[in-house]
């Protein structure tokens, strides 16, 4: 199966701080997601993303397929943003499978 | 975008007992999953929901410690058999469209005791 590494595993940032979240994977793939996931263990879509750029609000989203990764970037941190954030991907060659990383544990202080 | 109910959010349970977890979604989709994330991990993709067949298990999961139903294309349920304390996890419900966007239920959070 595909391999799907995150960086960093672990994140300390002063609110107010932008910070890059990175996801590499090891085959092609025909869907990438990030999710945020809260305190209370609910996994929030933050974005649909094979390829291309994507933005929503402070959040935005960089995958470049061919090279096999893909960054998500947080701007002017708030203590909502912590969390921990996970990238999955499902491999072109298989459909049926979501692989996850394991993910960057996020904690914004005040 | 799906909107995935999944009951109960959380539980204790007592050790040997067994709980059964409901998802149900707004819309009719193809694919429906369940996975298990222990304390501290990533997710692991416990099966595949299969309507009107049996479910498909990855490795390390079986069909006896985690029955699962899938009567209809919006409704699914996991049930954890003969529960432990190393059953003690959040399981969520996922659903899909092929390669399309995935959604997750709100998870239940199970502590064994």
């Amino acid at each position: 199966g595909i391999q799907v590494e995150q960086s960093p595993p672990d994140l300390i940032l002063q609110e107010g701080a932008n910070s890059t979240l990175r996801c590499n994977f090891s085959d092609s793939v025909n869907n990438l997601q990030w999710f945020h996931q809260n305190p209370w263990g609910q996994l929030i879509n933050l974005f649909y993303i094979p390829s291309g750029t994507k933005q929503n609000g402070r959040l935005s989203a960089t995958t470049v397929a061919t090279e096999r990764y893909s960054l998500l970037y947080i701007s002017s941190s708030q203590t909502t943003d912590s969390g921990v954030y996970f990238c999955a991907v499902i491999s072109s060659y298989n459909f049926n499978k979501f692989y996850f990383g394991s993910g960057t544990k996020l904690n914004v202080k005040p | 975008s799906a909107v995935i109910s999944q009951k109960p959010s959380r539980d204790i349970c007592q050790r040997g007992t067994s709980l059964t977890i409901q998802c149900q979604v707004d819309s009719q989709v193809t694919m429906m999953f369940w996975y298990r994330q222990q304390p501290g991990q990533s997710l692991t993709l416990i099966a595949t929901a299969n309507q009107g067949s049996e479910a498909t298990y990855e490795s390390g999961f079986v069909i006896d410690k985690f029955p699962i139903s899938r009567p209809n294309l919006t409704f699914s349920t996991l049930t954890v058999s003969n529960m432990s304390p190393e059953d003690s996890s959040i399981y969520l419900c996922s659903v899909r469209d092929s390669v399309t966007e995935a959604f997750f239920g709100q998870g239940t959070r199970l502590t064994v005791v």
